[in-house]
């Protein structure tokens, strides 16, 4: 059973525009939320993560809201540039407390075009 | 480089053949995981290792998985007379400390097992 799901395997948006990835959950006891990005023949990097305790998280370009009640995160990207073509990760954590081992979606496709 | 870093990038075996991968974290980070990612799927746990204390190996598939970390530091993922099913990329992590809060994941880029 998939605790964190990425039900959008692709999306493709125009540069400059913005591009909202979605994420949902299924485990109440998540208390940390990351995204992380992967390129091709590369290790995942972390982008951006939100606590619990909040909805919001900004970072530059990318946001992160949390939706406790419908268990869903989303990440914003605006605008989206070309080189933020790549995977997309959700993950979670905080599971039985268990802080240091993520959950991960199964990842989105970005395509940003020129 | 100051990354993590993993060897070898590909590696190619005969189904039922031993094979080690190994994973240097990057100085000073005292918490080392390995996940995998199999085609069309997402990052899957296998074990985590903080300092001194014993691995969380909670993730590990079969008893034909293992791994171990010297001196704090490298670690190696073995698995013994591979299957077709562990074909995947198998991902290595570091972070300063086990508390994720503040001390994201910095991954590897991944060692690609193919089992033929």
């Amino acid at each position: 059973d998939q605790q964190v799901k990425q039900n959008s395997p692709s999306l493709s948006v125009q540069e400059g525009r913005i591009s909202i990835l979605n994420c949902d959950y299924t485990n109440s006891m998540f208390d940390y939320f990351l995204w992380y990005k992967k390129y091709p023949a590369e290790g995942p990097t972390f982008l951006i993560s939100i606590s619990s305790i909040k909805d919001k998280n900004e970072d530059g370009r990318f946001t992160v809201f949390l939706n406790k009640s419908a268990k869903h995160l989303s990440l914003h990207i605006v605008p989206s540039q070309p080189g933020d073509s790549a995977v997309y990760f959700c993950a979670a954590s905080g599971e039985g407390g268990a802080t240091n081992k993520l959950i991960f979606g199964t990842g989105t496709l970005l395509a940003v075009q020129p | 480089g100051a990354g993590v870093s993993q060897s070898p990038s590909n590696k190619v075996t005969e189904k039922g053949k031993d094979v080690e991968l190994r994973c240097d974290p990057i100085s000073g980070h005292t918490a080392l995981y390995w996940y995998r990612q199999r085609l069309g799927q997402g990052l899957e746990f296998l074990i985590y290792f903080q300092g001194n204390s014993a691995p969380d190996k909670s993730g590990l598939p079969s008893d034909r998985f293992s791994a171990e970390r010297t001196g704090g530091s490298v670690s190696t993922l073995t698995i013994q007379r591979t299957q077709q099913e562990d074909s995947a990329v198998y991902l290595c992590a570091s972070s300063l400390w086990a508390g994720l809060g503040n001390s994201p994941l910095h991954f590897g880029n991944g060692t690609r097992l193919t089992v033929t």
